[in-house]
């Protein structure tokens, strides 16, 4: 069972380079969200959706966008990178209701 | 809105001794709460959540958090560390309606067990 699989684990960007993010989840859960962690801040919401084709905005969406084309699938797209995007991403997916989310393992992203 | 304030950015502990983090939270609506641990270069983990019903949830290895409703606490204790315990710990909240992946994050708590 692989639970979130992210894709790259590590990632080297140039500034204004575009990249996608890859989130797969193999639990059937209709919730998926990025967050992205940064020093002393936790984490923060990017983009998050309900199901396939629903998606919306969280805490610090500029800059990222989302699309949810199936169940398994939520890639987080950078459309022209900047260093304030230096993070680590992280995927999580749930169940809804009472359940908690499950994490990936994240992407670390550096952008020089 | 929610927001989460975790009281101790750093906490340096000796092994076997007991320990406490803080976590203090805002909202306007009902939340349910969980504390999640990362390890280094990790993904985070669940290790505990307040649902409803008893104020005191336990977890594995003697590890416990109580939900203290009146002061919008839900503290996290170990009463004696391991090295292995040595992570950053993160409270969050979400809002018991609607929010099913609204998880708003305290800054986080390193731990550091020394021998």
């Amino acid at each position: 069972n692989a639970g979130v699989t992210q894709t790259p684990k590590f990632q080297v960007l140039k500034t204004g380079q575009s990249m996608t993010l890859q989130c797969a989840q193999d639990m059937n859960h209709e919730y998926m969200s990025w967050y992205r962690q940064d020093p002393g801040m936790g984490l923060r919401l990017i983009h998050y959706s309900v199901g396939a084709g629903i998606t919306d905005q969280g805490e610090v969406p500029n800059g990222y966008n989302v699309s949810r084309s199936t169940t398994e699938d939520f890639p987080l797209r950078l459309l022209s990178a900047a260093p304030s995007q230096t993070s680590v991403y992280f995927c999580a997916s749930s169940k809804g209701g009472t359940t908690e989310a499950f994490f990936g393992q994240g992407t670390r992203l550096t952008v020089v | 809105a929610q927001s989460v304030t975790q009281l101790d950015s750093q906490v340096p502990v000796f092994e076997e001794a007991p320990v406490e983090l803080r976590c203090n939270y805002s909202s306007s609506v009902s939340v349910y709460l969980f504390w999640y641990v990362q390890y280094p270069n990790q993904g985070l983990q669940l290790l505990l959540k307040y649902l409803s019903g008893s104020t005191l949830v336990k977890g594995i290895n003697g590890i416990e958090a109580e939900f203290n409703k009146s002061q919008t606490s839900f503290h996290l204790r170990k009463p004696s560390v391991h090295i292995s315990d040595t992570a950053e710990y993160f409270c969050a909240v979400r809002p018991q309606r609607g929010g099913y992946n609204k998880l708003i994050f305290g800054a986080g708590t390193r731990l550091a067990v020394h021998p």
